[in-house]
């Protein structure tokens, strides 16, 4: 079946330091790809996406490329803030021609801390 | 447009009781999901419905869990007879339609603590 695996946080950066969080995914046929971001006390949020390979998903300085060599989905960030504290989920749909009807299967999250 | 709207944001339950949840989609949206997550742990899909269908149940367990859309009213996953181990957050998602590259909106979630 379909799995996502996160690095393993939290992660703790100071304001303005560069943000990786790894995603690697295990999936039949080409999923789409997605990251969703989490605030204290909120739902979660779709935060980018990408359908094929080679697509690059990016909203709010916020940027992730689908490998499917590599089968990965890492997000990058090349100067964070301290509204960026959250937790971080990748996630994958079964891709065209799938029967998920877009059904999500998420990563276990990743807590960031940004201090000033 | 109000977003999806989930209540109560917080339960508790005594073991044996049951447990309503309620999500309201978003205006316009047919399609429901429903994700539960564990301490610790990502979300887990448990159903997707459509009104007054059910489509997949794949992630529900087989027993003391349901879940309902009427054609008029706000989706409903009920949990029978709870126990220690259903204390989880319970999302909701809605989408205008299913499909593998829909944005799916979620809401605050239900947090349902069993003591």
């Amino acid at each position: 079946g379909n799995s996502v695996t996160q690095m393993e946080g939290p992660v703790t950066l100071s304001e303005e330091a560069f943000l990786t969080i790894n995603c690697t995914y295990t999936a039949t046929g080409y999923p789409s790809l997605f990251w969703y971001v989490q605030y204290p006390g909120e739902g979660l949020q779709l935060l980018l996406k990408a359908t094929k390979a080679d697509d690059k998903g990016s909203n709010k300085g916020f940027e992730a490329t689908y490998r499917k060599e590599t089968t990965s989905f890492h997000l990058e960030k090349g100067s964070v803030q301290v509204s960026d504290s959250a937790v971080y989920f990748c996630a994958l749909s079964d891709g065209a021609g799938g029967t998920s009807y877009g059904k999500l299967t998420f990563g276990q999250g990743t807590i960031l801390t940004v201090h000033p | 447009n109000a977003g999806v709207m989930q209540n109560p944001r917080h339960l508790v339950r005594r073991r044996g009781q049951e447990a309503r949840l309620r999500c309201s989609p978003m205006k316009g949206h047919s399609h429901v999901y429903w994700y539960r997550q564990l301490p610790e742990e990502g979300l887990k899909f448990m159903v997707y419905l459509q009104k007054e269908n059910i489509i997949d149940e794949s992630g529900m367990p087989k027993e003391r869990f349901s879940a309902e859309f009427p054609k008029e009213g706000p989706s409903i996953l009920r949990i029978q007879q709870v126990v220690r181990g259903d204390s989880a957050a319970y999302f909701c998602a809605s989408s205008p339609r299913g499909g593998w590259d829909t944005e799916a909106f979620f809401g605050q979630g239900t947090r349902l603590t069993v003591v």
